[in-house]
């Protein structure tokens, strides 16, 4: 079993909607969650930073961490074609194994 | 700073054949992670370094990768032989502080194995 388990996709939704996209752990330790997006042909980039459990809102992103669930939600408001890219959930354990381990990664298409 | 850079973007070899993968980490930065991607295992870390000390190396595949990084500004990553199995895209990233700071990544190098 993988670390982090993210569903790979496609998905495939029209502009203006609201996007889900999650992932789930299996490691108790992870304590910095992170979402990275990756446009095609291109390295991942950092979209949304948490530490510990909580939500953090950026703009039309929101982030959610669940530590007692093991699960992490990125949810994307009014979403735009700009917004079409793969995104990888990514954690750390934040101590000196400080390894970031990535979700497979979902492709999000928005239909304009 | 130009961010982290990689060579070559794109690599087309024959199975058998010695590939080596060069990246410059950010100046500053003390992490640097190599990691390859491919549509059916996603983002995998190979190996990552703690300034210029090999931490973890329990995602290499085989003892046909090795890397290395002799200095702060350069790093490398080797595979010999190289097998059609090998074909995906390395990345190559690096951050001040380890997995609790962002990660910067290169564009990557697009191996192929023919």
């Amino acid at each position: 079993q993988k670390e982090v388990e993210q569903d790979p996709g496609p998905l495939s939704v029209p502009e203006g909607a609201i996007v889900s996209l999650n992932c789930t752990y299996s490691n108790s330790a992870f304590q910095y969650f992170m979402w990275y997006r990756q446009y095609s042909r291109k390295g991942p980039e950092l979209l949304m930073y948490t530490y510990s459990s909580g939500n953090k809102e950026d703009g039309r992103f929101t982030a959610q961490v669940d530590k007692s669930s093991k699960y992490i939600s990125l949810f994307i408001r009014d979403s735009q074609p700009s917004d079409s890219a793969t995104y990888l959930c990514a954690m750390s354990a934040g101590s000196s194994a400080s390894k970031i381990i990535f979700g497979s990664g979902t492709r999000l298409s928005i239909r304009p | 700073d130009a961010g982290v850079i990689q060579s070559p973007r794109h690599e087309v070899t024959e199975m058998g054949q010695e590939v080596t993968l060069r990246c410059k980490p950010i100046s500053g930065h003390d992490y640097l992670f190599w990691y390859r991607q491919t549509m059916m295992r996603g983002l995998e870390l190979l190996i990552y370094f703690n300034n210029n000390v090999p931490i973890d190396d329990s995602g290499m595949p085989e003892d046909r990768f090795s890397a290395k990084m002799p200095n702060a500004s350069f790093s490398t990553l080797k595979i010999q032989p190289s097998e059609p199995r090998d074909s995906a895209v390395y990345f190559c990233a690096s951050s001040w502080g380890g997995g609790r700071t962002e990660a910067f990544f290169g564009q990557g190098t697009r191996l192929t194995v023919v």
